[in-house]
Formats: C-alpha cells, sequence, structure tokens
C-alpha cells in the first residue's frame, strides 16, 4: 500500500540521539500550534502544542520551541527511539475556527 | 479523549463512480472536518462538518464532488462523488475536543480510484 511520507524529507537518526524536526509557517496570525505524528496506516496522533505567547514548551522526551520573528517551529526528541520513526508534522490555528493548516510534514528514519 | 472510527478503512473503486465514507465517534462533539492527504503529501482541509446546517467548505472543495452529512453530533458522512484517479488519497475526519484543546484523528480511509 501507500506509505505515508514517502515523497518528504527524510531525516535519519541513530537511535540514542537528539533529534530536531523543523517547521516554517506562514500566516503571522496564527496563535496556536500542534505538532503531529503519523505511523502509517494511521491518522496523526497529537504530540504537544504551543500557544503563540510562549517560545518553549516541554513534555515528556519532547520540546517545541516557537521563534514568532522568523515564522519558525522546532520539535526536539531525546534519546530517540524506533518507535519514534514516524512521519511528523507541525500545524497550525488561526483565530478560534479550529482548522487546522498542515505544513509539508517531515518523514523521521530511527536506525539502530 | 475520543475514539474516532472510519469505514471503509480502504477501497478500490472505478472511475465515475461514487463512495459515501463514515466517521463515528463514541461521545458527542460540535466540531467534526474532513482532511484528504494524497499521496506522499500533507493533509489538506476539505471542509467544516456542521451539525443541523450545511457544511464549510475550503477553498478549492465543492459540495458537488464532496458532499457532507452531519445527521447528529457523533456521526458524519463524506462521500467523493464521480471519483477519478486523482481522488485517489487517504481521507481521515477529526473531532475538536475543546475540553481538551486538541483535535483527535480517525485512522482515515485509504481510496484508489482505477
Amino acid at each position: 500500500g501507500e506509505s505515508v511520507g514517502l515523497h518528504l524529507p527524510t531525516l535519519s537518526v541513530q537511535e540514542g540521539d537528539n533529534s530536531i524536526i523543523n517547521c516554517a509557517y506562514s500566516n503571522s496570525a496564527s496563535d496556536y500550534f500542534i505538532w503531529y505524528k503519523q505511523e502509517s496506516g494511521k491518522g496523526p496522533q497529537f504530540i504537544i502544542d504551543i500557544r503563540s505567547n510562549m517560545d518553549k514548551r516541554q513534555g515528556q522526551r519532547v520540546t517545541v520551541l516557537l521563534n514568532k520573528t522568523v515564522k519558525h517551529l522546532s520539535l526536539q526528541i531525546a534519546a530517540t527511539q524506533p518507535g519514534d520513526s514516524a512521519v511528523y508534522f507541525c500545524a497550525e490555528i488561526a483565530g478560534t475556527a479550529s482548522k487546522l493548516t498542515f505544513g509539508t510534514g517531515t518523514r523521521l528514519q530511527v536506525t539502530l | 479523549s475520543a475514539v474516532i472510527s472510519q469505514k471503509p478503512s480502504r477501497d478500490i473503486c472505478q472511475r465515475g463512480t461514487s463512495l459515501t465514507i463514515q466517521c463515528q465517534v463514541d461521545s458527542q462533539v460540535t466540531m467534526m472536518f474532513w482532511y484528504r492527504q494524497q499521496p506522499g503529501q500533507s493533509l489538506t482541509l476539505i471542509a467544516t462538518a456542521n451539525q443541523g446546517s450545511e457544511a464549510t467548505y475550503e477553498s478549492g472543495f465543492v459540495i458537488d464532488k464532496f458532499p457532507i452529512s452531519r445527521p447528529n453530533l457523533t456521526f458524519s458522512t463524506l462521500t467523493v462523488s464521480n471519483m477519478s484517479p486523482e481522488d485517489s488519497s487517504i481521507y481521515l475526519c477529526s473531532v475538536d475536543l475543546l475540553s481538551y484543546n486538541e483535535q483527535f484523528f480517525g485512522p482515515g480511509t485509504r481510496l484508489t480510484v482505477l
């Protein structure tokens, strides 16, 4: 079957290393940002979010950084594991309509 | 959280036919959305399914091609009409649980049009 992320940029990381996935957004009015993880054959799964009044938020093994000046978002995964292999999407919401605009996505490949 | 199911999980269809995709949620939700994910691509919002009123479509998507129903707060359907090979995609529904401040996605329906 068709693979998610077949034509997306790929980041290869060795197991145990840290991963940094980047995303540029275009709408300066966006005030809420989310990172999603999508494994093959599944829908996107929420990882972590951040509001525009913050520049950093930490979760379990993940950190999201937001730089509104250059409209850049990053997801850092500490001690990357094979189970982290997936396609990662950033998404943004502007206003209160809850409509997500997704970025292009990055395929994370964890090597042993 | 929310448990979302979609039917069918996948289908192979002939051009010119139509397919209706169902989305069922295990709790009542106000906002439901339909997305398309073309092969190897990101997700694009098709429309917001509104309960009791017509769906709200995004630019590039029209009701004649993608009619949507939302008969209650736990169920919605998306029909892909008069299909062509360019409609081959994964179609996903999502719900917004405002109390959780995040959207949950269904597993998707993988459509192949020959």
